[in-house]
């Protein structure tokens, strides 16, 4: 199975600053079907990237998503307050669909 | 409007059964793949499998297979995540989900429903 490795664990910064999230695959992701989601405390996940630079329904221009093969990007320009929550990455192109362990935005 | 409403949680003891249910509303349920994707603190997120309700295909994670069964009645637009024998690494919150297409990243989410196994 793909193993997708996030980094970094925790990312600090200021609203208003810009987060860059790295995702990498252990293997190349068959179409660059590669998702991101946000998670805030005691919700779902929510689809925010799919195909690896589209964004989902409703989600603002804001959020962007970029890589292929093997190395994944989710930037979130202008940090909103609403937008420190944990990130997960999964790739939905091999079976089983994986996710990586995730990385923690958090207040600076 | 695309809902999942899952059923409330559970308490329960080693070996015992459990079957937990996913409503779907606001779409043609059988059309649609639905699947199940299971929450812990130290695994994170975990895709279960994925059923097709209109023929019941159903695709399981080689890590799950045997260990769930994934099941839906389209007469209530409901799929269920059903254990035989319940351990305690069960415990997690279990979310359904509805990828748009096959293969498809999880656009829609019920709201989860943890399951405790504890002697």
């Amino acid at each position: 199975e793909i193993v997708l490795t996030q980094s970094p664990g925790t990312l600090s910064l200021s609203p208003g600053e810009r987060a860059t999230l790295s995702c990498r695959a252990s293997q190349s992701v068959s179409s660059n079907y590669l998702a991101w989601y946000q998670q805030k405390p005691g919700q779902a996940p929510r689809l925010l990237i799919f195909g690896a630079s589209r964004r989902a329904t409703g989600i603002p221009d804001t959020f962007s998503g970029s890589g292929s093969g093997t190395e994944f990007t989710l930037t979130i320009n202008r940090l909103d307050p609403e937008d420190f929550a944990v990130y997960y990455c999964q790739q939905y192109g091999s079976s089983p669909y994986t996710f990586g362990q995730g990385t923690r935005l958090e207040i600076k | 409007e695309v809902q999942l409403v899952q059923s409330g949680a559970e308490v329960k003891k080693p070996g015992e059964s459990l079957k937990i249910s996913c409503r779907g509303s606001g779409y043609n349920f059988a059309n649609y793949w639905i699947g199940w994707v299971r929450q812990t603190p130290g695994k994170g997120l975990e895709w279960l499998g994925i059923l097709y309700p209109i023929d019941s295909d159903t695709r399981y994670n080689p890590s799950f297979q045997g260990q769930v069964t994934i099941s839906a009645d389209n007469s209530i637009s409901t799929a269920y995540l059903h254990w035989g024998s319940l351990r305690a690494s069960d415990t997690a919150f279990y979310y359904c989900v509805r990828p748009f297409g096959f293969p498809g990243p999880a656009q829609y989410w019920g709201q989860g429903t943890l399951v405790t196994v504890s002697s």
